[in-house]
């Protein structure tokens, strides 16, 4: 049984480019969690998708949006990338009321240049 | 906002000896509570949970403590092997999951 998948897991991209991240949950889970991390910090919360909306918003600029699909699979968009974009991305799953706790992905290093 | 706080970024403990690993939130709506631990390159792993009903709950070697009125929470290893060496994320629920900037624990063997 695969756990979360995220791809790519490395990226370089450039300041005032657009980059798209991928993930697929874990099987059985609906929710989808993103979470950006920064070199010595903690994830910090993007926003949440389920069925297909998004329903919990971290304090993220509209830069930031992101899709789920009807298999439940997501994706991350970062337009007009800043160098400050630079992290570590990770994909989080769950059920929808998380009590059975997240399963995160390995996550997508990007870094802007 | 940082509403999970873990104002220990290192501890290091002999093997064998007791791990504490300290947590404080401020938002009193949080009604679950997660340790996860992660290692270089990986996602983190879910190690163990507490319910805000309850004031703690064991899991082998890993305890979970949890003081309400304090809005505190602590992680106890016993005992710790140097395979418990990894950043342990403190985290909290209300509609999504907020993290602690992490504690990095080294086992010395």
């Amino acid at each position: 049984d695969a756990g979360v998948t995220q791809s790519p897991t490395h990226l370089i991209k450039t300041r005032g480019q657009q980059v798209t991240l991928r993930c697929s949950p874990k099987s059985g889970h609906d929710t989808v969690s993103w979470y950006q991390q920064a070199l010595g910090q903690g994830p910090q919360f993007i926003f949440q998708y389920y069925e297909e909306e998004e329903r919990q918003r971290g304090n993220f600029p509209d830069r930031f949006s992101g899709h789920q699909f009807p298999n439940y699979s997501s994706e991350l968009n970062v337009n007009a990338l800043l160098l400050g974009d630079s992290a570590l991305y990770l994909c989080a799953s769950s059920l929808a009321d998380g009590y059975y706790g997240y399963t995160f992905g390995s996550g997508t290093r990007l870094t802007v240049v | 906002d940082q509403q999970v706080k873990q104002n220990s970024p290192s501890l290091s403990v002999q093997e064998g000896r007791i791990s504490i690993l300290n947590c404080d939130y401020t938002n009193s709506m949080f009604d679950y509570f997660l340790w996860y631990k992660k290692y270089p390159a990986e996602g983190p792993t879910f190690l163990i949970s507490i319910s805000s009903i309850k004031d703690k709950n064991e899991d082998g070697r890993f305890t979970v403590f949890l003081n309400k009125s304090a809005k505190h929470l602590s992680l106890h290893i016993v005992p710790s092997q140097p395979g418990d060496s990894a950043v342990y994320f403190c985290a909290a629920l209300e509609h999504d999951m907020r993290f602690g900037a992490g504690t990095r624990l080294t086992v010395k063997p």
